[in-house]
């Protein structure tokens, strides 16, 4: 059975630190990985897809690597502010033959970025 | 920006009785998903349609929980009894292919059954 583990499962930094958020993953059969942002009380907003063929994925301050062969995923975020304060989750997206591929989460990174 | 709608945001009921949530995907999507999050963790998929059909119900409760998606659009996921250990967010997600592209989050219902 897959099972996805994010560490820490909390984090506080003060505002321009650089920061990274680790993922680790037990089966490396996976299609792609997905990092989302949740805001406290809100959906998830897709922030980054690596398929399982590239190493890692960058939008602006983020960027996102991708090692299945050891079971692993960073988010690297830069120069932090305190709007990145949020939760972040990373899903595996495993391939059903007759499904699809099918999201398997962690628990989340509660990140603060202190002003 | 086309998004995934879901009502009502916010349901507070009693255990024993009977909850519906409703949730409308971005157009043209035919894949939609049902997850439930627990408080702390990561949201666990309860039910994933293809157009009308269920793909995947495998850990929908299925003695109190249901869901439908009729003509392929909108689709329903009621609890009946709800119980306590229901309180949770119910997320509604929808994509427009099941390999290649995103899912796509609604705001969620955060059920609280007391």
């Amino acid at each position: 059975k897959q099972e996805v583990t994010q560490i820490p499962a909390a984090l506080s930094v003060p505002e321009g630190e650089n920061l990274v958020l680790n993922c680790s993953f037990t089966d490396s059969a996976i299609y792609n990985l997905q990092w989302f942002r949740q805001d406290p009380g809100k959906g998830l907003t897709s922030l980054l897809l690596i398929q399982s063929s590239q190493r890692e994925q960058t939008s602006g301050r983020l960027n996102a690597s991708l090692d299945k062969s050891s079971g692993r995923s960073t988010l690297y975020i830069a120069a932090s502010q305190p709007g990145d304060s949020a939760t972040y989750l990373c899903a595996v997206i495993k391939g059903i033959y007759n499904q699809g591929g099918k999201l398997i989460f962690g628990q989340g990174t509660e990140l603060s970025v202190k002003p | 920006e086309a998004e995934v709608a879901q009502s009502p945001r916010y349901k507070i009921t009693e255990k024993s009785q009977a909850v519906a949530f409703w949730c409308d995907p971005i157009s043209g999507h035919a894949t939609l998903y049902w997850y439930r999050q627990i408080l702390g963790q990561g949201p666990e998929l309860l039910v994933q349609f293809q157009d009308e059909s269920v793909v995947d119900d495998s850990q929908l409760p299925k003695d109190r929980f249901s869901a439908e998606r009729l003509k392929g659009v909108d689709s329903t996921l009621k609890i009946q009894p709800a119980e306590l250990g229901d309180s949770a967010m119910y997320l509604c997600a929808s994509s427009l292919d099941v390999w290649r592209d995103t899912q796509y989050f609604g705001p969620g219902t955060r059920l609280t059954v007391l």
